[in-house]
């Protein structure tokens, strides 16, 4: 079992809707980190954090250290958005580990 | 506005060539990784360098060295390619060893024959 498990692996959305991705992990952390990963592969760091919430723009992304549980959402999507998101968590005493990532694609 | 710079952004090898994959930076960062990312699999870590002269496996090592001579560069080299190193690279930076946000490269795009 994957330490650091994501949902939906593949979502489908039509322009304008709330958007929520989930990222659940199973030992304590220090931190956990959001990425976007675009179509021909480059790799951008969104947020990083280790309590309480974060707000981008239309990007809003909290965590619950209780619940081992971190959410990414995306209000008002567009297909600019369409991309892979990534939730990679900073293990206590370990390196980043990385979820397998959810395919978001927002249609027109 | 360089941030993290990867080369060559393809390649493809035969079986038992070598090569290296070249990673810099110029963000004065301590930390420096490298990943590869498979269909299906989240990134692994290959190899990561905490600070300059350091180097530490990672999940996946065999088959690979580093070498992090310089603050500014990391880099990865394959001996013997093998067609199971197929695969998508990406090298990243960060201040310090995952604590701090993470800046990723292009990606290399390999495929061993």
């Amino acid at each position: 079992k994957n330490e650091v498990e994501q949902s939906p692996q593949n979502l489908t959305a039509q322009e304008g809707e709330f958007i929520t991705i989930n990222c659940s992990y199973s030992v304590g952390i220090s931190a956990l980190h959001w990425l976007q990963q675009h179509p021909g592969g480059g790799i951008v760091s969104l947020f990083m954090l280790s309590s309480g919430k974060k707000k981008h723009g239309r990007l809003i992304a909290t965590i619950n250290i209780q619940e081992k549980h971190s959410s990414l959402h995306i209000t008002a999507s567009h297909p600019r958005d369409s991309a892979v998101y990534i939730c990679a968590a900073l293990l206590r005493g370990s390196r980043l580990t990385f979820g397998e990532g959810t395919q978001l694609t927002v249609n027109p | 506005n360089a941030g993290v710079t990867q080369t060559p952004k393809f390649q493809v090898l035969k079986t038992g060539q070598s090569m290296t994959l070249q990673c810099a930076q110029d963000m004065n960062h301590n930390s420096m990784y490298w990943y590869r990312q498979d269909p299906g699999m989240g990134l692994r870590l290959i190899y990561y360098s905490a600070s300059e002269g350091t180097t530490d496996k990672g999940e996946v090592p065999n088959g690979y060295n580093v070498s992090r001579l310089k603050k500014q560069n990391f880099l990865l080299g394959l001996e013997s390619a093998a067609p199971s190193q197929t695969s998508v690279y990406f090298c990243a930076s960060s201040y310090v060893s995952g604590g701090s946000e993470a800046f990723f490269g292009q990606g290399t795009r390999l495929t061993v024959v």
